[in-house]
């Protein structure tokens, strides 16, 4: 199972929108609800930022969105804060009943 | 609170085995998928493999299939991972994660146990 295609990098200033995408196949992405994202800031374990797509989980500000098209999804993450960086991975579950992450994008407020 | 806390993880020379262990608390274990992902140093999160909540079912990533093992013991709140025949490719820090209600997310995660596999 390769892993998903994130870009390697993002940036923005504060107040700006950046978009990650997460492109798979037709059996990951492509096929299942189950996407979600996860922020992990350096030295830190990851924490749930978007699930099945689009939700988000108590407490995770609505700054942050998920959608999907086709074989890819996105994070957007509006009104960019400086505690906003961090690297973010998406994760899919597939249809060899396995699941399979990205490969991280690192986000860089300037 | 739920809290997920690994252990077992140490330096291990290449072929051999090790066990690690995941003790859980906060939420009715019994009900939950449960999974480890791994990280290896400096690079992005991998999944390692899920065990449905009464243990009768396993899945694996392509890379650890056949070598390692997951278990559970719902009567002491614990998930495992058996190792075998390790290599240097499996360094890395290993997290132990909730599984979602639906399986859409990965919603708690320990703060992982590092295994080198180093001669």
């Amino acid at each position: 199972q390769s892993a998903l295609t994130q870009p390697p990098s993002v940036s923005g200033s504060p107040g700006q929108s950046v978009t990650i995408s997460c492109t798979g196949t037709s059996s990951d992405v492509g096929s299942y609800k189950r996407v979600s994202w996860y922020q992990q800031p350096p030295g830190t374990a990851p924490k749930v930022m978007i699930y099945e797509v689009s939700n988000r989980p108590s407490g995770v500000p609505d700054r942050f969105s998920g959608s999907k098209s086709g074989n890819t999804a996105s994070l957007t993450i509006s009104g960019l804060q400086s505690e906003d960086e961090a690297d973010y991975y998406c994760s899919s579950y597939t249809s060899s009943s396995t699941y399979v992450f990205g490969t991280g994008t690192k986000v860089t407020v300037l | 609170e739920v809290q997920l806390v690994e252990s077992g993880g140490v330096v291990v020379q290449p072929g051999g085995s090790l066990r690690l262990s995941c003790a859980a608390s906060g939420f009715p274990f019994d009900d939950f998928a449960m999974h480890w992902v791994r990280q290896p140093p400096g690079k992005g999160l991998q999944w390692v493999s899920l065990i449905s909540s009464d243990g009768g079912t396993t899945y694996s990533a392509d890379s650890v299939r056949g070598r390692f093992t997951i278990s559970r013991d719902n009567s002491k709140n614990s998930l495992y991972l058996q190792m075998n025949s390790l290599t240097t490719d499996d360094t890395a820090l290993y997290y132990c994660a909730k599984g979602a209600y639906g399986g859409g997310a990965f919603d708690y995660w320990g703060q992982g146990t590092l295994v080198t596999v180093s001669s």
